[in-house]
């Protein structure tokens, strides 16, 4: 299986200030056949499924701010808020879809300071 | 849009079967070339990917569920479903159904269903 760490486990950041979480795969992720990334991060937040964010490592999803972008290769990745707000509060997640079983990572739960 | 809907039973007993299924709307589950997928979620805890099914049937299962679970699709009633057998305590959570698309495994999400399993 393909090991998805995350960190840290929680953050808080001010409003308007950068939010930064890390995602590290104990194997490389990158798909061969496009050289693309088969990285994806989910947003969720209390009492709701995950939404999808971004694909392919840095790809935004339809609909997604911009204020939201992915970036890294291989077996270490970066979701990066450039400015939090208040509706950003959630946990996100990292998940991996390489090769089954699908994985994910534990999880960063990001709060306002 | 796509929609996605998780029916079932809330309380099953230990050792017994849990059955669920998914009810898709706004497309044909036989169009296309998508995995359908379950996966859940323990109260306050990360998610874990049980299995998926393919349009064309072909279905894969995380091993570490492998010897329990069982997912099948009922292309009449625009359905796709899960049992998971032998459960325990250890199998209370939330319970999501999703569909991916050729960039992602999970765009599509049901709003998910608590199953919690007790005497």
């Amino acid at each position: 299986d393909i090991v998805m760490t995350q960190s840290p486990d929680s953050l808080a950041v001010s409003l308007g200030e950068r939010a930064t979480i890390n995602c590290k795969s104990s194997q490389s992720v990158l798909y061969s056949s496009n050289n693309k990334n088969r990285l994806a991060w989910y947003q969720q937040k209390p009492g709701q499924p995950p939404n999808l964010l971004i694909y392919w490592a840095s790809t935004r999803e339809s609909g997604v701010p911009d204020r939201f972008s992915g970036s890294g290769s291989g077996t270490d990745f970066t979701l990066t808020i450039s400015s939090l707000q208040a509706e950003d509060v959630a946990v996100y997640y990292c998940q991996q879809y390489l090769i089954t079983p699908l994985t994910f990572g534990g999880g960063t739960k990001v709060e306002i300071k | 849009q796509v929609q996605l809907q998780e029916s079932g039973p809330g309380l099953v007993q230990p050792s017994q079967t849990l059955s669920l299924t998914c009810t898709v709307s706004g497309g044909s589950i036989s169009s296309g070339s998508y995995y359908w997928s379950w996966l859940r979620q323990p109260a306050g805890k990360g998610l874990e990917w049980i299995g998926r099914i393919y349009t064309s049937g072909s279905t894969d299962y995380n091993p570490s569920l492998k010897s329990r679970v069982t997912i099948s699709v009922d292309t009449s009633k625009n359905q796709f479903s899960l049992k998971l057998s032998s459960v325990t305590a250890a199998d209370t959570a939330v319970y999501y159904c999703a569909r991916g698309t050729d960039y992602a495994d999970f765009v599509y999400w049901g709003q998910g269903t608590l199953v919690t399993v007790s005497s």
